[in-house]
Formats: structure tokens, C-alpha cells, sequence
């Protein structure tokens, strides 16, 4: 597998929740490796946003959370804000790679 | 503070050679692995490489292997991705990255560096 797999773009209101899905396979999510989140504004390096799968680093808002089950995981962001908007991507680990694995990203537009 | 700051990008021709270096700072740089990851313009991330803390161990993707060496100088904190045989879609931001050497997340990264291979 040379991705898992994102939506390529997402859009909401401000206010409304989206959700950006992150589907992986039986040699990656399914084989129970962590799922991370990485926010990455224009122009920026990426920052990391959730860990571990559900778990936000000091100083992330708690609008931001994660869940994961089976071979998928997701990405829930309540309560859009214009700042949210960026490119988001997901992390395991692959074992048939035996290396890291991102998603292919997912432009998030707040209308 | 953890700092990583990476020099050396440049315009090269297809089939030049470049070192790019990663100075770190604000924590203990042999007690770490470190990361290169790149994204082409436009593009998605893509993991290029990983070296254990001590150099013993390196990784490195498909798409550059045999022609991207890593290694690091843990007395002077800094990391190095020498690259060879470049190729146009070599072209992308590379990115300094503290990181696992196996499973785990990706917590600090440098600004990133612009390799531009055009003739």
C-alpha cells in the first residue's frame, strides 16, 4: 500500500463539524498500529494534532479528536473555525513496509 | 525548545548530487531517531528516510534507495541526507523530523528545505 487512503477535500460552515476518514489495511491500522493526525496550514510544516489515535498534544483545542476502529480512523473537528482551514493528514506504521505511512491529505475548505 | 533547522535545498540538474543538513537543538540529539520527509510541490508527505540514534540503522523508501544516504553527526547535533542521481521528482520541500525509529508519531519538524532538480 503506498497510502492510506484520505478524501481529497472535506468543506463546512462555520460552526459545523466535519469529518476527514483515514482508511488503511490489515498490514497497517488493521494490524493495530497507532493512527496520528498532522494539521498543516498554508505554507507551514506540519503539526501534529492527535497521537496515539484519540490523544490531542498540550495546547491543541478539544475540538479536535480522533477515533479509530477495524482498518479506518477518523478525524472529527466540531465547531469549524476560519483558522481550521489546512491540509490534514493521517500516520501509521506499515509492516510490510516496515517504515511510516501517511494518508494522501485532505484539503479542509470552511465555507 | 526542540529546533530543527535545515539548509542546503537548492536548484541542481537531473543527475546532480546535494547534501542537505538539519541542525538540531533542545534536546538530546543522540538519544534520538531522526526523519527526513519530503512533500512535492502541491503534493502529499512522503517518508524518505529514518537513521537510529546512534547511526546503526538506517531505512530508507523505495523511491530512493541506492541513491540517498542518512547520517548524522551526534557531536555537532546535526543530521544529513546526501542525495545522488537526482531526478526531477525528487523535487520537493524536505523536512528535518524528530521521530521513532519503529511505530510512533512525528512530534517536531523543522521549516523545511526547497530541492528544485530542473536543467
Amino acid at each position: 500500500q503506498s497510502a492510506l487512503t484520505q478524501p481529497p477535500s472535506v468543506s463546512g460552515a462555520p460552526g459545523q463539524r466535519v469529518i476527514i476518514s483515514c482508511t488503511g489495511s490489515s498490514s497497517n491500522i488493521g494490524a493495530g498500529y497507532d493512527v496520528h493526525w498532522y494539521q498543516q496550514l498554508p505554507g507551514t510544516a506540519p503539526k501534529l494534532l492527535i497521537y496515539g489515535n484519540i490523544n490531542r498534544p498540550s495546547g491543541v483545542p478539544d475540538r479536535f479528536s480522533g477515533s479509530k476502529s477495524g482498518t479506518s480512523a477518523s478525524l472529527a473537528i466540531t465547531g469549524l473555525q476560519a483558522e481550521d482551514e489546512a491540509d490534514y493528514y493521517c500516520q501509521s506504521y506499515d509492516s510490510s513496509l516496515s517504515g511510516p505511512l501517511f494518508g494522501g491529505g485532505t484539503k479542509l475548505t470552511v465555507l | 525548545e526542540v529546533q530543527l533547522v535545515e539548509s542546503g535545498g537548492e536548484l541542481v540538474q537531473p543527475g546532480g548530487s546535494l547534501r542537505l543538513s538539519c541542525s538540531a537543538s533542545g534536546f538530546t540529539f543522540s538519544s534520538h531517531a531522526m526523519h527526513w520527509v519530503r512533500q512535492a510541490p502541491g503534493k502529499g508527505l512522503e517518508h524518505v528516510s529514518v537513521i537510529s540514534n546512534n547511526g546503526d540503522r538506517t531505512y530508507y523508501a523505495d523511491s530512493v534507495k541506492g541513491r540517498f544516504t542518512v547520517s548524522r553527526d551526534n557531536s555537532k547535533s546535526t543530521l544529513y541526507l546526501q542525495m545522488s542521481s537526482l531526478k526531477p521528482e525528487d523535487t520537493a520541500i524536505y523536512f528535518c523530523v524528530k521521530g521513532p525509529l519503529g511505530p510512533g508519531f512525528f512530534g517536531n519538524w523543522g521549516q523545511g528545505t526547497l530541492v528544485t532538480v530542473s536543467s
